[in-house]
């Protein structure tokens, strides 16, 4: 069974740095597409970021440079390191599989980026 | 960049009947769109690829439709389980990006 579980969410200053992970199972997070993309409270969805079975990576305009998207094939584990956040950053940040269809969906990890 | 629009935004219908949403795009996506259903509190849930496809598990009364820029997602005969946010998804231009419409929330009349 597919399952995707994030974590290390939480309470941020602006500025500051967090690393998501999302620890998949069932399937080999280094053979598919991965993707990670945020929803802001009371808001729609938004794509973030996606990283290729071969490496290459992609990012949205709104965090270019700030964020990196990364995977650790021994865990199979994806990452998102997040720097420089800002107030507009605060979102529930999901992961997801095979991108450009998400098919899996992990339940989701909150930042909040607030003084 | 594709933008993608959603109505309408609020759809009030009675268990039983039909919702017929809709979603246009800014420029022709061909058929590389998706259906997402979101509820309360849970991750978004795949329902349509393809413009047409059902995903897996999905049930028959889902169906969607359309090609170019206008497309339409039909629940024939709604379900209590069915109230929900609807979100479309073009494809169309990636890499790099994805983009999302800002949803359709269809709630009990």
């Amino acid at each position: 069974e597919v399952q995707l579980v994030e974590s290390g969410g939480g309470l941020v200053q602006p500025g500051g740095s967090l690393r998501l992970s999302c620890a998949a199972s069932g399937f080999t997070v280094s053979s598919n597409y991965m993707s990670w993309v945020r929803q802001a409270p009371g808001k729609g969805l938004e794509w973030v970021s996606v990283i290729y079975s071969g490496g290459s990576t992609y990012y949205a305009d709104s965090v270019k440079g700030r964020f990196t998207i990364s995977r650790d094939n021994s865990k199979n584990t994806l990452y998102l390191q997040m720097n420089s956040l800002r107030a507009e950053d605060t979102a529930v940040y999901y992961c997801a599989r095979e991108p450009p269809i998400f098919d899996y969906w992990g339940q989701g990890t909150l930042v909040t980026v607030s003084s | 960049e594709i933008v993608m629009t959603q109505s309408p935004a609020t759809l009030s219908v009675s268990p039983g009947e039909r919702a017929t949403l809709s979603c246009r795009a800014s420029q022709s996506v061909s058929s590389n769109l998706a259906w997402y259903q979101q509820k309360p509190g849970q991750a978004p849930r795949l329902l349509i690829y393809g413009a047409s496809t059902r995903a897996t598990g999905i049930p028959a009364r889902f169906s969607g439709s359309g090609s170019g820029t206008e497309f339409t997602l039909t629940i024939s005969s709604l379900q209590s389980e069915d109230f929900a946010v609807y979100y479309c998804q073009q494809y169309n231009n990636w890499p790099p990006g994805f983009t999302f419409g800002p949803g359709t929330k269809v709630d009990i009349k």
